[in-house]
Order: structure tokens, then C-alpha cells, then sequence
């Protein structure tokens, strides 16, 4: 099972804000690694959408925030449309695992 | 653009090895990045498999490691992966990525992925 926890639904009604958390340990985000999340609508592959704790790669609306804190980080959207109504995976390293790339156990955004 | 493709036989009998290849385009492996495997079970999460360096260096998933083997054909700009002794539970999407291992250590492209099955 993954070492990073998300809720696994989250919900909202457009135009709401909504926010996932991602929760790790002191061997992964706690020590300071980087998370980065990524978006994955239905059927297709995943795509970036924070690196980097905060940062937006080129086309990815401002809508989308993220932030990290202590042992855990978390992915904010403002303004929910409609078309955000994905599965969301946040990702980081763990060094107790023999330098292994970790991802978290996702989390389902509907749009209400 | 960076584009990816994976391609490789769809079904895999239990006990056999997996074998799956990464056309890389619009960007050349030799000039930089790690390139990487992840895998997703059918309605499950994301698993990382592994990435290789243009030079031949890899890191593997520990839960893998002993099944696991990437290589990469800077001639051809791909990547491979090959996954041996695979049973049921070898079943899912298999994405390639670009790693970006020296940078924020994120996946930034992806491949779309296939399907693979693990079945007598």
C-alpha cells in the first residue's frame, strides 16, 4: 500500500473551492521532499499539475494551487468547473525505501 | 513536443516475461532526463517501476527489483522495460514518462499508456 494518504472522494459544486490533502511521514514529505500532483480524467494518462509543492507547469489554470506543510501537502482548486471532475494523485521520494518514487492512494473529485 | 508511445504484446502468460517499449519524440534522450515506468492496476492507483538515465543508469522500486529490468537504445531514442515471472497481479496500464530526476524529480510527459494482461 502506498505511503502517502489521500481521501478517496472529494466533492463541490462549481464555482466551490474544494482542497485535498496528501498525507506522508517524516521519511518522505517530512524530510523536506517535494510533492508534486497530477490530474488523471477518465481514460486518459495522468498529467502534471503542481511540481515542486507550488508550481504550475505552462497551460494549467491558476485555479489550481498547491502547498506543503510539516508531513503533508495539499491541492486546492478554486472556482470548480465541471471539467476538473478527475482522479488527482499527489507523488513524492521516500527514503526509506531505498530511494523509491512514491505515489498517493488518489482521490476522486465529482462535481456536484 | 515531447511525445511518448508505448507498444508491446497486449496479453502475457503467467510465468512469462512482460516486455514493453518507449518511443520518445520531439526530444532526445541522450540530451538529458531520466525516462520512467509507472503502473496502474485496473481501477487502482499509480505505481512506480523504475527509470534509466541515457547512460544506463537505473533506480528500481524495491517491490520490483528483482523482476525488473530497463534498458535504453539512445540509436532508436527508447526505452524498455521487462518485467519477468509476471502473474495476475502484473495486470495493469503501463505508462511511460519523462523523469525529471536532476530537477524536482516530477513525471512532467507521459506516454497514453497500454493495457497489458496477464492471462493463460
Amino acid at each position: 500500500q502506498s505511503v502517502l494518504t489521500q481521501p478517496p472522494s472529494v466533492s463541490g459544486a462549481p464555482g466551490q473551492r474544494v482542497t485535498i490533502s496528501c498525507t506522508g511521514s517524516s521519511s518522505n514529505i517530512g524530510a523536506g521532499y517535494d510533492v508534486h500532483w497530477y490530474q488523471q480524467l477518465p481514460g486518459t494518462a495522468p498529467k502534471l499539475l503542481i511540481y515542486g509543492n507550488s508550481n504550475r507547469p505552462s497551460g494549467v489554470p491558476d485555479r489550481f494551487s498547491g502547498s506543503k506543510s510539516g508531513t503533508s501537502a495539499s491541492l486546492a482548486i478554486t472556482g470548480l468547473q465541471a471539467e476538473d471532475e478527475a482522479d488527482y494523485y499527489c507523488q513524492s521520494y521516500d527514503s526509506s525505501l531505498s530511494g523509491s518514487r512514491v505515489f498517493g492512494t488518489g482521490t476522486k473529485v465529482t462535481v456536484l | 513536443q515531447v511525445q511518448l508511445q508505448e507498444s508491446g504484446p497486449g496479453l502475457v502468460k503467467p510465468s512469462e516475461t512482460l516486455s514493453l517499449t518507449c518511443a520518445v519524440s520531439g526530444y532526445s534522450i541522450s540530451s538529458g532526463y531520466y525516462w520512467g515506468w509507472i503502473r496502474q492496476p485496473p481501477g487502482k492507483g499509480l505505481e512506480w517501476i523504475g527509470s534509466i538515465y541515457h547512460s544506463g543508469s537505473t533506480y528500481y522500486n524495491p517491490s520490483l527489483k528483482s523482476r525488473v529490468t530497463i534498458s535504453v537504445d539512445t540509436s532508436k531514442n527508447q526505452f524498455s522495460l521487462k518485467l519477468s515471472s509476471v502473474t495476475a497481479a502484473d495486470t495493469a496500464v503501463y505508462y511511460c514518462a519523462r523523469h525529471d530526476h536532476s530537477g524536482y524529480d516530477d513525471f512532467d510527459y507521459w506516454g497514453q499508456g497500454t493495457l497489458v494482461t496477464v492471462s493463460s
